[in-house]
């Protein structure tokens, strides 16, 4: 089965900085990539996602990039902001399949 | 619209307790699914639903069942409660690749 890794498991920048969340693959098959912040003690929620016919993808101050070669894709967060402090996921998928495998997490810190 | 609701909030039980954990959606999705979150583990899949009568195993399926009766409900059971079940079940239900979650439920066996 598809096996995500996430890395880094913490990460602290100063507000304004960009922060960069790293995942790797392992199913070549997979094909969907979204990814999810969660509040403390609040539900996952979609805040970007990507498709493996698409190399990158950006939202505003959001945005991922795919490398399909290297089976890697990163959620880049630029000009951030303290509400931007929370738990992120990297997941993937077989599209037409819909289970998500997710990543372990990464905790943000953003420091005033 | 209310989404994906979940009941309880928060369940303690004893061991060997049985107990169901209610999901339901009022956006007539065919694809259900249930995931327990556990501190640096991420979300694990432990069952999903394809549509009514439909249901197949995740990740992590033991000690739990699921039946989906209507496309609206997706309950889990588990049968016989067990302290490394104590964890937070989220529910979600998904519109093409899309997966909604519900609120989840804080469960704590004892």
């Amino acid at each position: 089965g598809e096996n995500v890794e996430q890395h880094p498991s913490t990460l602290s920048v100063q507000e304004g900085d960009s922060a960069v969340i790293k995942c790797t693959y392992s199913d070549s098959a997979s094909n969907y990539f979204p990814w999810y912040k969660q509040e403390l003690g609040k539900r996952p929620q979609l805040i970007i996602d990507i498709r493996s016919n698409v190399g990158e993808k950006k939202d505003q101050r959001i945005a991922v990039t795919l490398n399909k070669t290297a089976k890697h894709f990163s959620l880049h967060i630029t000009e951030t902001q303290p509400e931007d402090s929370a738990v992120y996921f990297c997941a993937a998928s077989q599209g037409s399949a819909r289970q998500l495998t997710f990543g372990s997490g990464t905790q943000l810190t953003v420091l005033p | 619209n209310a989404g994906v609701t979940q009941t309880p909030k928060f369940q303690v039980l004893k061991t060997g307790q049985s107990m169901t954990l209610q999901c339901a959606q009022d956006m007539n999705h065919e694809y259900m699914s249930w995931y327990r979150q556990d501190p640096g583990m991420g979300l694990r899949l432990i069952h999903y639903s394809v549509g009514a009568g439909i249901t197949d195993q995740g990740e992590v399926p033991n000690g739990y069942n699921v039946s989906r009766s209507t496309t609206e409900d997706f309950p889990l059971r588990l049968l016989s409660a067990a302290p490394s079940q104590t964890s937070v079940y989220f529910c979600a239900s998904t519109q093409q690749e899309t997966q909604y979650f519900g609120p989840g439920t804080r469960l704590l066996v004892l």
